[in-house]
């Protein structure tokens, strides 16, 4: 069964850092990869997705995701936190074809100290 | 448009009630789901349905049923409620179960089973 991976739980950097967070999915065939934020007592709301095309990919504010066939990898990147991005960031893979269905990781919490 | 709705926001059930929980979008949306997400364990399907009158079951499907008779609701019912069913439910829609459709989801109904 596919499955997605995130490899950090929770994520404490100042502000300015520079963030990675890393998700890796298990399935060897064509998928759509997504990046989902969630901010405190908020519903998800989509950060940046991939389909097709170039594998970096921009989201809003300032987000940006790599997709790295040969790594199963879909890592996301910010070059300076703020501390309105703390939030919990959730990886989510579709496989194409498939019957539309999410694929979650479970999360990484991101918390971002003034 | 109001995206995807759902009601009620928070729900406080005694073991063995019904309810229903309920989804609706107005986005012609093909495709809807419901999710459960629990502290450490991200999102985990429970139904989804890709058109009216067609459900089936997602990764979580025990003791809880649904129905789609129109396109825009999709409620989830629980017959007789348990305490591992204490969680945070998301219902989310996108036009179409495959190509680069995205999936949108509502703001979530917290559920306390006691």
């Amino acid at each position: 069964a596919q499955s997605v991976s995130q490899h950090n739980h929770h994520v404490i950097l100042s502000e300015a850092a520079s963030l990675e967070l890393g998700c890796n999915y298990s399935y060897g065939g064509t998928v759509n990869l997504f990046w989902y934020v969630q901010y405190p007592g908020q519903h998800l709301q989509l950060l940046l997705k991939y389909f097709s095309g170039d594998p970096l990919v921009k989201g809003i504010k300032g987000f940006e995701a790599e997709f790295i066939k040969s790594k199963f990898s879909f890592n996301l990147r910010k070059p300076s936190v703020q501390w309105s991005d703390t939030a919990e960031y959730f990886c989510a893979v579709k496989v194409t074809g498939s019957q539309g269905n999410l694929i979650f990781g479970k999360g990484t919490k991101l918390s971002v100290k003034p | 448009n109001a995206g995807v709705t759902q009601t009620p926001k928070f729900q406080v059930l005694k073991t063995g009630q019904s309810m229903t929980l309920q989804c609706a979008q107005d986005m012609n949306h093909e495709y809807m789901s419901w999710y459960r997400q629990d502290p450490g364990m991200g999102l985990r399907l429970i139904h989804y349905s890709v058109g009216a009158g067609i459900t089936d079951q997602g990764e979580v499907p025990n003791g809880y049923n649904v129905s789609r008779s129109t396109t825009e609701d999709f409620p989830l019912r629980l017959l007789s409620a348990a305490p591992s069913q204490t969680s945070v439910y998301f219902c989310a829609s996108s036009y179409s179960r495959g190509g680069e459709a995205t999936q949108y989801f509502g703001p979530g109904t917290r559920l306390t089973v006691l």
